[in-house]
């Protein structure tokens, strides 16, 4: 089945530790994204990329890094210095633009991070 | 930056009773997206609109893009309880914004049976 896949579903960091999260995606979509919710908020933006081998910073970068070699692929790292990292985090990916407009993204199930 | 504003936060209702909700943006938008998100789970797309004055339905769901193109609503008529869950606007403004969705903070929905 097409879709996106992140893993793990939990994850724990202890301080200090940096922890990567997994996202693939199998349905050709060229744009990929990633979110954190916190309880009560929508969903902030963290990176997003629109082509292999390049991503944007979005609104709460600080304390992320990613990667895109791949189209497939679109892992985050929440590195040590993200000092609030406990959040449910979400990976969505789209077609990218159309003669629609902008396509809607589609998400995978998220990880739960949550500090030691 | 661009905001969404969603209302309300919260909603309890009865089983088989109509619903309406509605985002409004301090920017226009090109498209605008209604999800659904259940405990645990990713959001799941419901309605995309992309013209303003566009009404779209997707089974008991209907949603609208406002002429203003600063606002949307979604209507669920006849409740049943799996409706329950969180219900999100988003809109994208298009342009340099290329691809980045602004998202409302949620309507809460809870149908008792």
């Amino acid at each position: 089945d097409g879709g996106i896949t992140q893993s793990p579903k939990y994850l724990f960091r202890k301080e200090g530790q940096n922890v990567t999260l997994s996202c693939e995606q199998n349905l050709n979509h060229d744009a990929m994204y990633w979110y954190r919710q916190d309880p009560g908020q929508g969903l902030r933006l963290i990176y997003y990329s629109q082509i292999v081998n390049d991503f944007q910073k979005g609104d709460i970068a600080e304390g992320y890094s990613v990667s895109r070699e791949k189209k497939e692929s679109f892992p985050l790292t929440v590195t040590s210095a993200q000092k609030n990292p406990t959040a449910f985090y979400l990976c969505a990916s789209s077609i990218g633009e159309s003669a629609l407009g902008n396509q809607p993204q589609h998400f995978g199930d998220g990880t739960r991070l949550s500090i030691l | 930056g661009q905001q969404l504003n969603q209302s309300p936060q919260s909603m309890f209702i009865q089983e088989g009773e109509d619903v309406s909700m509605n985002c409004t943006s301090s920017s226009i938008f090109n498209t605008w997206l209604w999800y659904k998100q259940e405990p645990g789970e990713g959001p799941v797309l419901l309605i995309a609109l992309y013209k303003a004055g566009e009404l779209t339905s997707n089974g008991r769901l209907t949603a609208q893009f406002g002429i203003t193109r600063k606002d949307s609503f979604l209507n669920i008529s006849a409740s049943i309880p799996s409706d329950v869950g969180i219900y999100f606007c988003a809109g994208n403004a298009g342009g340099t914004s290329y691809g980045k969705l602004t998202f409302g903070q949620g309507t809460i929905l809870t149908v008792h049976p």
